[in-house]
């Protein structure tokens, strides 16, 4: 069964809307979750490693007050995507890592598709 | 900086047939780790087979296996007795072994299972 679950699954919603997309880590805790853009026919493209307890580590070219990271619990990481606007339609999609040594695979949540009219 | 390179944007198999897709890779760090995932057309990602950079022995997951070639730095995918539904994105991706490092992914390649 699934482990990561991110919700929701589409958004479809006017320009200037700000939009929060949920990931969850089921029944395990996760110090760190990560946060990947895709385009269609396109790579994963990490966006930024969320840290519980503390300030997100953006990647360069993202922009931190467009993409707002919080990772306020061990379970849950939001990313608000802040006045969104049509380039900012793509699929999103996180991933947590289970805990344990670096052979242990990230699992993703199912990702989000936001289309910005 | 770590780097994959996967070169095939598309590969085209019959039935029952094993395909190998390529990926090499490029970093510095001594202990890390290959993973390569599968993501069909609804989007998700699947986990398909680990192979650690200390590992001696090429990783196996019942019709996958990793062919890993340390000294080429390549690490490539091999699939046997393809089925339709193996019809996805595969990707290629790396990470250090420090915890709370990201995946590093390759650009993908495209597979087609025709029957």
């Amino acid at each position: 069964g699934a482990v990561v679950s991110q919700h929701p699954s589409w958004v479809i919603c006017k320009s200037g809307t700000s939009v929060k997309i949920e990931c969850r880590s089921l029944d395990f805790q996760a110090t760190t979750m990560f946060w990947y853009r895709q385009f269609p026919k396109q790579s994963l493209m990490l966006m930024a490693t969320s840290n519980e307890g503390s300030k997100a580590t953006y990647e360069q070219g993202v922009e931190k007050d467009k993409f707002l990271i919080n990772h306020a619990s061990l379970t849950l990481s939001t990313l608000t995507v802040t006045s969104a606007h049509p380039e900012d339609s793509s699929f999103y999609i996180c991933s947590a890592q289970w805990p344990g040594e670096g052979n242990q695979p990230q699992h993703f949540g199912d990702g989000t598709r936001l289309s910005i009219l | 900086a770590q780097k994959i390179t996967q070169t095939q944007p598309g590969m085209f198999v019959q039935e029952k047939e094993a395909v190998t897709l390529d990926c090499t890779y490029d970093t510095s760090d001594q202990s890390y780790g290959l993973f390569w995932y599968k993501q069909p057309s609804s989007g998700e990602m699947i986990f398909l087979i680990y192979q650690g950079s200390y590992d001696e022995q090429n990783a196996t997951e019942g019709r996958y296996s990793l062919n890993f070639q340390k000294a080429r730095k390549s690490a490539n995918l091999v699939i046997s007795a393809s089925q339709l539904g193996d019809s996805a994105m595969y990707f290629c991706a790396m990470r250090g072994n420090q915890a709370g490092t990201a995946l590093i992914f390759g650009k993908g390649t495209t597979l087609s299972v025709s029957s």
